[in-house]
This record gives structure tokens, C-alpha cells and sequence, in this order.
């Protein structure tokens, strides 16, 4: 069974700093990109980043480059998400989720709030 | 950015009656290696999104077959034959041709 679960996510002030990890099994991690996408009540959902398959290449949504740096450790078929300046209209769901989104996880809440 | 454009945002439907989400895209989806993709998500109350439809009319496993994507280059289309209980939720089509990847606004199905 396929399965992503990120973890990491929580309370965070205006400014600071988060790491969201996303663990998967059931499937061939290193053979897949990698995504975050995350979702607000006001924005819907909106794609964040992408990560080929050695980590050698990355894409940012341009609202996120600078701040936030996606990564991974195929050895551990782990993907992560390090979230640097955080503002509060960065408050969302984070999901971990292949490039052609074909597997999900289950989210975890991310909120900016002093 | 490639703006895509659903509607309706809401869809009353009968149990056993069709329903159709149209999505529109500023710009053609087609990809520089010629695919298309345009993909429809389904969401549950509660649940994460689910992919049904990929490359605008590929179903993915498990879907059921009264889910259909039809369309191309800017216009898209997601029918359900007929309209069971379990598919109330919201619907998202999303391009992936271009990047940054985009969703529509997406479009709440609930039963009348």
C-alpha cells in the first residue's frame, strides 16, 4: 500500500522557521519526482515545489523561492520541506504529493500566528 | 501564470443524474514534449485530494467508469454519468504542462 505521511507542522510566530518531512512507502520513492502543495481556505490549492528524482533539480512557485528549499534522501525515501521567513499568508495545509499527483498524504497544518 | 477557470463553482445534482465541470485554461496545455496535462481531483470532506483523471481522459485505477475527462488545448471537461452519494465533494482540475502547476478554483458537488 502507498502511503506518504508528513510530519513537522505545527504553530509557528511571523518570521520564523519550520521543517516539514514527508516519509513514503509502498512504492519506488527515488524513481518518482516530488512535490508540496498546500491548501488555504482563501487560495485553494496551490502547487509549491517540485524535486526530480536526485534532488538536482528544483522548481518554486515564485511567491515561496527564496524561503522556502524542498529536498530529499532517497536512502531514506524521505521528502522535505524547510519553510525560512514565514508570514502568515503561508498558513495552509502542506501536502507531500508526486509530480503528476498521483499520490497524496494527509497533510499537516502549518499556521503563522504570533 | 497559467490561469485555469472552473465552473459552475457550485453543482446541486440528483442521485442517478448527470453533472458536468467545465475548466478553462488562459493559455493551450500542451506540453513542449506534446502531452497534455490536465488532470481532475476529486476532494471528500476531510480527506486529501485524490487524482481520477489524468493526461485530460486517462481514468485512474480504481476510479469508477461514470467519471469521464474529455477536451483540448484550453477546454476541459469532467462528467459523471450519473451522480452517486459518494461523490459529493469538491472537484479541481489542475494543469501540469507548464510550470508553476495550477488548480482551478475548484467546484462543490452536493446532492439535492
Amino acid at each position: 500500500e502507498v502511503q506518504l505521511v508528513e510530519s513537522g507542522g505545527g504553530l509557528v510566530q511571523p518570521g520564523g522557521s519550520l521543517r516539514l518531512s514527508c516519509a513514503a512507502s509502498g512504492f519506488t520513492f527515488s524513481a518518482y519526482w516530488m512535490s508540496w502543495v498546500r491548501q488555504t481556505p482563501g487560495k485553494g490549492l496551490e502547487w509549491v515545489a517540485n524535486m526530480n528524482l536526485d534532488g538536482s533539480e528544483k522548481y518554486y512557485v515564485d511567491s515561496m523561492k527564496g524561503r522556502f528549499i524542498i529536498s530529499r534522501d532517497n536512502a531514506k525515501n524521505s521528502l522535505y520541506l524547510q519553510m525560512n521567513s514565514l508570514r502568515a499568508e503561508d498558513t495552509a495545509v502542506y501536502y507531500c504529493t508526486t509530480r503528476r499527483g498521483d499520490y497524496w498524504g494527509q497533510g499537516t497544518l502549518v499556521t503563522v500566528s504570533s | 501564470d497559467f490561469v485555469m477557470t472552473q465552473s459552475p463553482l457550485s453543482l446541486p445534482v440528483t442521485l442517478g443524474q448527470p453533472a458536468s465541470i467545465s475548466c478553462r485554461s488562459s493559455q493551450s496545455l500542451v506540453s513542449s514534449d506534446g502531452n497534455t496535462y490536465l488532470n481532475w481531483f476529486q476532494q471528500r470532506p476531510g480527506q486529501s485530494p485524490r487524482r481520477l483523471i489524468y493526461q485530460v481522459s486517462y481514468r485512474d485505477s480504481g476510479v469508477p467508469d461514470r467519471f469521464s475527462g474529455s477536451g483540448s488545448g484550453t477546454d476541459f471537461t469532467l462528467r459523471i454519468s450519473r451522480v452517486e452519494a459518494e461523490d459529493v465533494g469538491v472537484y479541481y482540475c489542475m494543469q501540469g504542462s507548464h510550470w508553476p502547476w495550477t488548480f482551478g478554483q475548484g467546484t462543490k458537488v452536493e446532492i439535492k
